[in-house]
């Protein structure tokens, strides 16, 4: 079975430039989350889709971030424009859900905005 | 307010039982007690989950008192590849709500 897979692996950009990570959960996995770790700071949730919906969206930091899942497949966060504050490694979950499972992480987006 | 507290750091020798306690006072009913290790470059990987009591699988143990308010993540004789950082989480997915809160996570270190 294939794992969760996230592109690019790294990204260096300009402050002011635009972004798109993307992310391809686990094939039949409704439930896909967005985390993120700044430089120092812990992991913190983003956003959670099931399917194509959005369930949770507290955790995206203010209206740059944009989260999109078309068709309930793969998964695109943009950022626009990016700001310095935004480098870190963003991480892409997926699970179904099954207690007992936990849930599957991809090995990140290594974001830096110089 | 972290949701759960756990030592920073642990050293082990390799072959050697390890035992990581994490303290969870708050914990919610419907709470269930999460391990996740990570390697550096890469994403946290889930290890155990339990609710109460013991639960084991492949790669290790999990140990949760009748109160539920603290856990220890067992390894069995580990070895150089085991290091890593652990985090010891609470997932509340069962009340509904999917977010899981990292803290700082142990770093195991395993010496040869």
């Amino acid at each position: 079975e294939a794992g969760v897979t996230q592109f690019p692996s790294h990204s260096v950009i300009e402050k002011g430039q635009t972004v798109t990570l993307r992310c391809d959960p686990i094939s039949g996995h409704d439930n896909l989350y967005w985390y993120r770790r700044v430089m120092g700071k812990e992991i913190k949730f983003l956003l959670h889709f099931v399917k194509e919906s959005k369930q949770d969206e507290s955790g995206m930091p203010n209206n740059r971030f944009l989260a999109e899942r078309t068709g309930g497949t793969y998964s695109t966060l943009k950022v626009q424009p990016a700001e310095l504050e935004d480098s870190g490694v963003y991480f892409c979950a997926s699970s179904d859900r099954g207690l007992g499972y936990g849930y599957t992480f991809g090995s990140g987006t290594r974001l830096t905005v110089v | 307010l972290a949701k759960t507290t756990q030592p920073i750091s642990m050293d082990s020798y390799e072959g050697q039982e390890v035992n990581i306690t994490c303290s969870h006072n708050n914990i919610a009913t419907n709470d269930y007690i999460t391990w996740y290790q990570q390697f550096p470059s890469q994403g946290p990987r889930f290890i155990i989950q339990g609710y109460k009591t013991k639960v084991t699988n492949e790669v290790a143990s999990l140990f949760i008192p009748a109160d539920r308010k603290s856990s220890t993540l067992s390894l069995p004789r580990v070895s150089l590849s085991d290091t890593a950082v652990y985090y010891c989480l609470l997932d509340p997915s069962g009340a509904g709500s999917y977010q899981l809160t990292f803290g700082k996570g142990t770093k195991l270190s395993v010496i040869p």
